[in-house]
């Protein structure tokens, strides 16, 4: 059963504009959500996180909100650059009930158009 | 040289093929994972290794075999494999298992079984 849902496959933005990715979860334990970046024949990268005791993370240009009573995160991209074109993945692990496997969604394409 | 390097980068063999990928890290990290991406799906975890020992097996079939002689090199053995195998293997590394999630990537090996 798929505990971490990107319910978009893919998202398409202008350059400049914001990209905003999605990603719902079920499992009530998850308390740390990560988001991972892939580029083509690439390995993912880690990208940014954030723990359950927050509901904003920001790094840059990206940001990433939840919203714990929805079991819902999102990745706020702002400006989209050309460079942001790839496959982002959202990922949650249950810490503090000792379980650091991470599970992961189908992952979000996106692409910035110039 | 790369983080986590995996080879080889593309790998075809037939049903009845006996292959390996190996994986190697330079992160100095104690864990080791295999994931497997199938197109349009999450990345599914297949294999933890924590300082050599087998930590996880997540009902990965027999068809599939891994090996960690130590803490930088991981090899996934495989034999009488079916076509639905056919799929990106991703191995990862992180600082000890038991950690804050964050997993380093490889490239992926990409695995067509005729």
């Amino acid at each position: 059963d798929q505990q971490v849902k990107q319910n978009s496959p893919s998202l398409s933005v202008q350059e400049g504009r914001i990209s905003i990715l999605n990603c719902d979860y079920t499992n009530s334990m998850f308390d740390y959500f990560l988001w991972y970046k892939k580029y083509p024949a690439e390995g993912p990268t880690f990208l940014i996180s954030i723990s359950s005791i927050k509901d904003k993370n920001e790094d840059g240009r990206f940001t990433v909100f939840l919203n714990k009573s929805a079991k819902h995160l999102s990745l706020h991209i702002v400006p989209s650059q050309p460079g942001d074109s790839a496959v982002y993945f959202c990922a949650a692990s249950a810490l503090r009930s000792n379980d650091y496997k991470l599970s992961f969604g189908a992952g979000t394409t996106v692409t910035v158009r110039a | 040289e790369t983080g986590v390097t995996q080879t080889p980068r593309h790998l075809v063999m037939g049903m009845t093929n006996k292959k390996s990928l190996k994986c190697e890290q330079h992160l100095g990290h104690n864990a080791m994972y295999w994931y497997k991406q199938s197109a349009k799906k999450p990345l599914e975890l297949m294999f933890v290794y924590n300082f050599k020992e087998q930590t996880e097996n997540n009902s990965v079939p027999s068809r599939f075999s891994p090996e960690c002689p130590n803490s930088s090199h991981l090899f996934l053995h495989l034999h009488t494999l079916q076509p639905e195998d056919s799929a990106l293997y991703l191995c990862a590394s992180s600082q000890g298992s038991m950690n804050t999630g964050e997993l380093f990537f490889g490239e992926g090996s990409r695995l067509t079984v005729l």
